[in-house]
């Protein structure tokens, strides 16, 4: 079945600290993958995408995201979190079916930032 | 430009109430969804649409209608309101995959925070 894992439900930096959330898909081919940032009470922001070429993508905010294929994952990252950025995190694909698009959500990493 | 607006951003029914969501977007996308969010399970798609007068179900969507007769508005339905209802539901909308790539986001309305009792 075509699904996305977020393995980490909760995770604690130190402000100034380097991050890494991870994520890992499974879908035959290659989908568009996104990160989103969600703050408490808010919606969805994108913070990145991936549809092709360079792996290594920027987003907003200093996140980075790295695709590798043989490993199916597609992680954020960040090399200093700062205090703001404590908010869940939802990696995401989506798949073209005709013409209609599907966004399937992984089920989210709680980030929470030390002073 | 508002973007994608829902509301109300909070309501509290009766079990076997009935009530409409409401979602507007001004940007003329023609693809709009509609998602619930739960503690632990991210968000999952109840029903979506690729234009006016074209609606088709996601993962989760009994219990749930929806309908387009504009580009606009997006409304969804819950005929007899049930306590596993109770969820954040969040309203997204996107150019169609005809669109150019650097298109291909989502864009989220800021939630409406139901409870059903």
């Amino acid at each position: 079945a075509q699904s996305v894992t977020q393995p980490d439900i909760h995770i604690t930096v130190s402000e100034g600290a380097s991050l890494e959330l991870r994520c890992n898909y499974s879908y035959g081919a290659t989908p568009y993958l996104f990160w989103y940032v969600q703050s408490p009470g808010q919606g969805l922001q994108l913070l990145l995408k991936y549809f092709s070429g360079d792996t290594l993508v920027q987003g907003i905010k200093g996140f980075e995201a790295e695709f590798k294929r043989s490993q199916s994952s597609f992680n954020l990252r960040k090399p200093s979190v700062h205090w703001s950025d404590a908010a869940e995190y939802f990696c995401a694909y989506s798949i073209s079916s005709g013409s209609a698009r599907q966004l399937t959500f992984g089920s989210g990493t709680q980030l929470t930032v030390l002073p | 430009n508002a973007g994608v607006t829902q509301t109300p951003k909070f309501q509290v029914l009766k079990t076997g109430q009935s009530m409409t969501l409401q979602c507007a977007q001004d940007m003329n996308h023609e693809y709009m969804s509609w998602y619930r969010q739960d503690p632990g399970m991210g968000l999952r798609l109840i029903h979506y649409s690729v234009g006016a007068g074209i609606t088709d179900q996601g993962e989760v969507p009994n219990g749930y209608n929806v309908s387009r007769s504009t580009t606009e508005d997006f409304p969804l339905r819950l005929l007899s309101a049930a306590p596993s209802q109770t969820s954040v539901y969040f309203c997204a909308s996107s150019y169609s995959t005809e669109g150019p790539a650097s298109n291909y986001g989502y864009t989220f309305g800021s939630g409406t925070r139901l409870t059903v009792v």
